[in-house]
């Protein structure tokens, strides 16, 4: 069934640790995201692409890294992982850049931070 | 900048009520505007869209939603709540070109009483 892949489904981390969440998908969407959510707050966008190659910052991007070398994977790095990162991380992805449509989400990944 | 306020962050209604939801956006533009719905253990999904075609939209599994520009408001309704609608909604804005990635409201969690 096409649709996006997030792994891990859920991860304990030691702070101070380095964790890549991976996000492919296989729609061929330009656009990709990454959010978070935390109970009261909502989702809150990380980071953003809007085409391979090219990434944008959202409203929480401190702590958080990505890369987009091809149109199919945009995983999230997180460089040294804080009790405060503990969340859960949700990847879409759109047709296009223009938001004129629908959002694809995946499961997401549970992280805690110890 | 472009933000959505849903008021009320837990509705509760019985089985066979109407749900009414609300959504009030701010935006400088005319906005696109989005709900979604979240099931529990799951990714979002989209529930409809409005993109400046005809004011009220109708979505997936009975629910509709009215843009009113002078209220700035975009609330979600259906006529008689089931049991299998108990899940988060979040509304999203976006703007007329739909060049910036979405931005959600905190959520209104939905529970439905037999």
């Amino acid at each position: 069934i096409a649709g996006i892949t997030q792994a891990p489904t859920s991860q304990i981390l030691a702070a101070g640790r380095r964790m890549t969440l991976r996000c492919t998908q296989d729609m061929r969407h330009n656009a990709m995201y990454w959010y978070r959510q935390d109970l009261g707050l909502g989702l809150r966008l990380i980071h953003y692409s809007n085409t391979a190659g090219t990434t944008g910052k959202g409203e929480v991007p401190d702590g958080y890294s990505v890369s987009r070398a091809n149109t199919d994977d945009f995983p999230l790095t997180l460089a040294s992982a804080v009790p405060s990162q503990t969340s859960v991380y949700f990847c879409a992805s759109g047709r296009d850049s223009w938001n004129t449509g629908e959002l694809f989400f995946g499961e997401g990944s549970r992280l805690t931070v110890l | 900048a472009q933000s959505v306020t849903q008021l009320g962050s837990h509705v509760s209604v019985s089985e066979g009520a109407l749900v009414l939801l609300r959504c009030n956006y701010s935006s400088s533009v005319p906005p696109y505007l989005f709900w979604y719905v979240q099931y529990p253990n799951q990714g979002l999904q989209l529930l409809l869209k409005y993109t400046s075609a005809a004011t009220l939209v109708k979505g997936i599994n009975g629910f509709e939603a009215e843009f009113k520009k002078s209220e700035t408001s975009f609330h979600l309704t259906k006529p008689s709540a089931h049991m299998s609608d108990a899940a988060e909604y979040f509304c999203a804005v976006s703007g007329p070109s739909g060049n910036t990635p979405l931005v959600f409201g905190k959520g209104t969690r939905l529970s439905v009483i037999a």
